[in-house]
């Protein structure tokens, strides 16, 4: 399984574009890169996942560069509402059923 | 549509006792996950499911034991209780296996406390 490695925790403000980066140096050629957000006391929920380039949806933007060994969570004009803890996975296709989790950042929005 | 639901959403129990956690999910997924969260932590995989029948180690699956007799549920049982089991537990469950087009749904998690 690729590893990967993200800040412990950021700041940010209301009305702010919040990026959040992983760094998955060992990724394979077959993994995908996803992206799950905890509120407190709840269950994680999926928010966005990639192969290489952009992906965009409702919620967030996903870039990942040619090397694909980092990619970019982008949240566009957070509200306090978007403080959680946000997880980057890098999940190998075919070769092991688990979904691994790893600390996440803590993203905390002020007022 | 309930989705992945978890039952019990709170028990205490004293060192020794045992009990079972129930996930049961809706969505005819193949895949089911359990998951501990202990304080400022992430998920830790305990034990896993790839169909009806099935099952298989995680990151820490001592302590636990699961069954899948069924495909829409997955049973977490904890023989003998011990207060380094307090923690919240999660199931998940998913269309497919780690990868692409992997979503995995989680229930609302079960808190658990070991006295």
């Amino acid at each position: 399984l690729a590893k990967t490695t993200q800040p412990i925790s950021m700041d940010s403000y209301e009305g702010q574009e919040v990026n959040i980066t992983c760094s998955h140096n060992n990724i394979a050629t077959n993994d995908y890169i996803t992206w799950y957000q905890q509120f407190p006391s709840q269950g994680p929920r999926f928010i966005i996942q990639g192969y290489k380039t952009k992906v965009t949806n409702e919620v967030a933007s996903l870039f990942i560069p040619a090397d694909r060994k980092s990619s970019t969570l982008s949240l566009p004009r957070v509200s306090l509402s978007d403080t959680a803890v946000y997880y980057c996975l890098v999940g190998p296709l075919n070769r092991d059923d688990k979904i691994i989790f790893g600390k996440g950042t803590r993203l905390h929005i002020l007022p | 549509n309930a989705g992945v639901t978890q039952t019990p959403k709170f028990r205490v129990l004293k060192t020794g006792q045992s009990m079972t956690l129930l996930c049961a999910q809706d969505m005819n997924h193949e895949y089911m996950y359990w998951y501990r969260q202990d304080p400022g932590m992430g998920l830790r995989l305990i034990h896993y499911s790839v169909g009806e029948g099935t099952t298989a180690k995680g990151e820490v699956p001592d302590g636990y034991n699961v069954s899948r007799l069924k495909k829409q549920n997955f049973l977490l049982g904890l023989e003998s209780a011990a207060p380094s089991q307090t923690s919240v537990y999660f199931c998940a469950s998913s269309p497919n296996g780690a990868g692409r087009n992997t979503e995995a749904f989680f229930g609302q998690g079960t808190r658990l406390t070991v006295v």
